[in-house]
């Protein structure tokens, strides 16, 4: 049973970068899966951020992707999200989840974090 | 983008009522959609994949149809538990795009 988990920092400024990470455990980050962030706004609801391979291939939401990085770190069995110049519309529910093998079917997701951006 | 719409925004039933939730597309996005369920501070949960499967260990109340434009999720017996906001997803166009969600109330 994959457990995916979202810690940091629950404020932050504007104009600053936001940064989280997803813990998972009960799989692999180097298993055959994309790793995937999503977030929830009362303004634009559930929003797709982008995923990361387990090869370190990247794809992003044209969206965000000037602001966003998705990275690994297979050490820690971790993977983060850095999203820069962030504004109060960044404020919202920040999910990790993981969809079926070669799909966006996402029956796995962390429980969230609400990231605040304000000074 | 491909932009996915909902209808009703929210709907009050009583217990035992079947519900129905429409979903509509932008564009032809054959059955490439998935429903899901969100109880207040929780994750999603995937309840549906491909327009009509049930992920394993979803009640058989729950049901998928459509293809192309327009799909729907059904409730057919509506029960306490089912209390939630639910979202249709396309995967047919990256990036993936959700629904505004259907707030489900029992009356």
């Amino acid at each position: 049973q994959v457990r995916l988990q979202e810690s940091g920092p629950g404020l932050v400024k504007p104009s600053e970068t936001l940064s989280l990470t997803c813990a998972v455990s009960g799989g692999s980050l180097s298993s055959s899966n994309w790793w995937s962030w999503v977030r929830q706004s009362p303004g634009k609801g559930l929003e797709w951020i982008g995923e990361i391979y387990h090869s370190g291939t990247t794809s992003y939401n044209p969206s965000l992707k000037s602001r966003v990085t998705i990275s690994l770190d297979m050490s820690s069995n971790q993977f983060s999200l850095k999203l820069s110049s962030v504004t109060a519309a960044d404020t919202a529910v920040y999910f990790c989840a993981r969809p079926r093998s070669g799909s966006y079917q996402y029956d796995y997701w962390g429980q969230g974090m609400l990231v605040t951006v304000s000074s | 983008d491909i932009q996915m719409t909902q209808s009703p925004s929210s709907l009050s039933a009583s217990v035992g009522d079947r519900v129905t939730i429409t979903c509509q597309a932008s564009q032809d996005i054959s059955t490439f959609v998935n429903w899901y369920q969100q109880k207040p501070g929780k994750a999603p949960k995937f309840l549906i994949y491909d327009a009509t499967h049930l992920d394993a260990g979803v009640p058989s109340r729950f049901s998928g149809s459509g293809s192309g434009t327009d799909f729907t999720l059904t409730i057919s017996s509506l029960q306490p538990e089912d209390i939630a906001t639910y979202y249709c997803q396309q995967y047919d166009n990256v990036p993936p795009t959700f629904g505004p969600g259907t707030k489900v109330e029992i009356k």
